[in-house]
């Protein structure tokens, strides 16, 4: 049963646009939610988080928007750029009893910025 | 210099073999985990150690043995495999926080077991 959804496995975009990433969750005790994203032969990188007692948090041309109500996260690139074309995993964190986090990870959306 | 070094970069080994994956972590962290990503499935959990200490196994079977000597490196020892344990297979670090944190990875090692 996958916990973390992320139901597009690709996306198109044109450079300058929007770029809209979804995810939803099903757990609700899940209150911590990463964006990471993926290059090919790399391993994943940090992109941006959210505590799940905000909507919204913004790093530069990323914002991570939160709905707790509907479980569901997204997060926008403004503008996109070539550069940005990865795989993007969504993931949401637990803390474990005996210490460090679990993330549980989504299946990932490539996007591709096209020029 | 990375934060979080994987070596090999590639590891191809029959189901005979033994074999060691190494994670190094210049971070400072005290928390460090394996993560397996197969094939068009999500990154899953494997292991995690605090303080050198393991504090979650996720069910993972016995051909793999991790091992963590300190809080900067990391192994996961491997016996015995079969083709379908071909995968990528990531370590990560992370703080040791009462809060969540987040986890940074290493490039991975992408194993294939013939």
């Amino acid at each position: 049963d996958q916990q973390v959804k992320q139901n597009s496995p690709s996306l198109s975009v044109q450079e300058g646009r929007i770029s809209i990433l979804n995810c939803d969750y099903t757990n609700s005790m899940f209150d911590y939610f990463l964006w990471y994203k993926k290059y090919p032969a790399e391993g994943p990188t940090f992109l941006i988080s959210i505590s799940s007692i905000k909507d919204k948090n913004e790093d530069g041309r990323f914002t991570v928007f939160l709905n707790k109500s509907a479980k569901h996260l997204s997060l926008h690139i403004v503008p996109s750029q070539p550069g940005d074309s990865a795989v993007y995993f969504c993931a949401a964190s637990g803390i474990l009893t005996g210490g460090g986090n679990k993330l549980t990870f989504g299946t990932g959306t490539q996007l591709k910025v096209e020029l | 210099e990375t934060g979080v070094t994987q070596t090999p970069r590639h590891l191809v080994m029959g189901m005979t073999n033994k074999k060691s994956l190494k994670c190094e972590q210049h971070l400072g962290h005290n928390a460090m985990y394996w993560y397996k990503q197969s094939a068009k499935k999500p990154l899953e959990l494997m292991f995690v150690y605090n303080f050198k200490e393991q504090t979650e196994n996720n069910s993972v079977p016995s051909r793999f043995s991790p091992e963590c000597p300190n809080s900067s490196h990391l192994f996961l020892h491997l016996h015995t495999l079969q083709p379908e344990d071909s995968a990528l297979y990531l370590c990560a670090s992370s703080q040791d926080r009462s809060l969540n944190t987040e986890a940074f990875f290493g490039q991975g090692t992408r194993l294939t077991v013939v």
